[in-house]
């Protein structure tokens, strides 16, 4: 089955450290995208990538960094300039673009906590 | 700037009724799409419907529908027979046009976490 694949699920992060967030996904999209989550609150876009060795930043992309080296993946790393990492993380993809209706496909999800 | 506005922040409502969740947008395109996602408590989001800004029709998935007035700028979603599955957080999002970089974005709003009772 196609579809989205964050690892790992819960992630530890001491003070001063970067971590990284997996995210792959086999549905051939060119676009993905990485989410934080804030309890009880909505998404916010941190960065997105439309095709590989290319990305953008979204809304509240400082503290964070990643790269898109296979179309595949599109790996997150929060790093410790990210003073308040704490939260839900979801990667999505979907197609780059056309007129079809195409919704977002999401992962599971990675609950990064400082330690 | 493009908006998503979900005013109801809790909602409940008995097994079997319906219930119509609330979603107002604010956009200048004239070519958007708008999505409702459920997000059970285990985090996942899954998709539930789509409107695209040019259907004449309201769209309907199973026992969701959806209530799109685009003079109002409305896009509420009506789920029929309320099942205690249905207990989750919903997110209303739109897609904004790909203007500089060619790759769709979608804004969403802060949810309503809905508790349906037995």
């Amino acid at each position: 089955d196609g579809g989205i694949t964050q690892s790992p699920k819960y992630l530890f992060r001491k003070e001063g450290q970067n971590v990284t967030l997996s995210c792959e996904q086999n549905l051939n999209h060119d676009a993905m995208y990485w989410y934080r989550q804030d309890p009880g609150q909505g998404l916010r876009l941190i960065y997105y990538s439309q095709i590989v060795n290319d990305f953008q930043k979204g809304d509240i992309a400082e503290g964070y960094s990643v790269s898109r080296e296979k179309k595949e993946s599109f790996p997150l790393t929060v790093t410790s300039a990210q003073k308040n990492p704490t939260a839900f993380y979801l990667c999505a993809s979907s197609t780059a673009g056309g007129p079809s209706a195409q919704p977002q496909h999401f992962g599971d999800g990675t609950r990064l906590s400082i330690l | 700037a493009q908006k998503i506005t979900q005013t109801q922040p809790g909602m409940f409502v008995q097994e079997k009724e319906a219930v119509t969740l609330d979603c107002t947008y604010d956009t200048s395109d004239q070519s958007y799409g708008l999505f409702w996602y459920k997000q059970p408590s285990s985090g996942e989001m899954i998709f539930l419907i789509y409107q695209g800004s040019y259907d004449e029709q309201n769209a309907t998935e199973g026992r969701y529908s959806l209530n799109f007035q685009k003079a109002r700028k409305s896009a509420n979603l009506v789920i029929s027979a309320s099942q205690l599955g249905d207990s989750a957080m919903y997110f209303c999002a739109m897609r904004e046009a790909p203007y500089t970089s060619g790759t769709y974005k979608y804004i969403f709003g802060t949810g309503t976490r809905l508790k349906v009772l037995a």
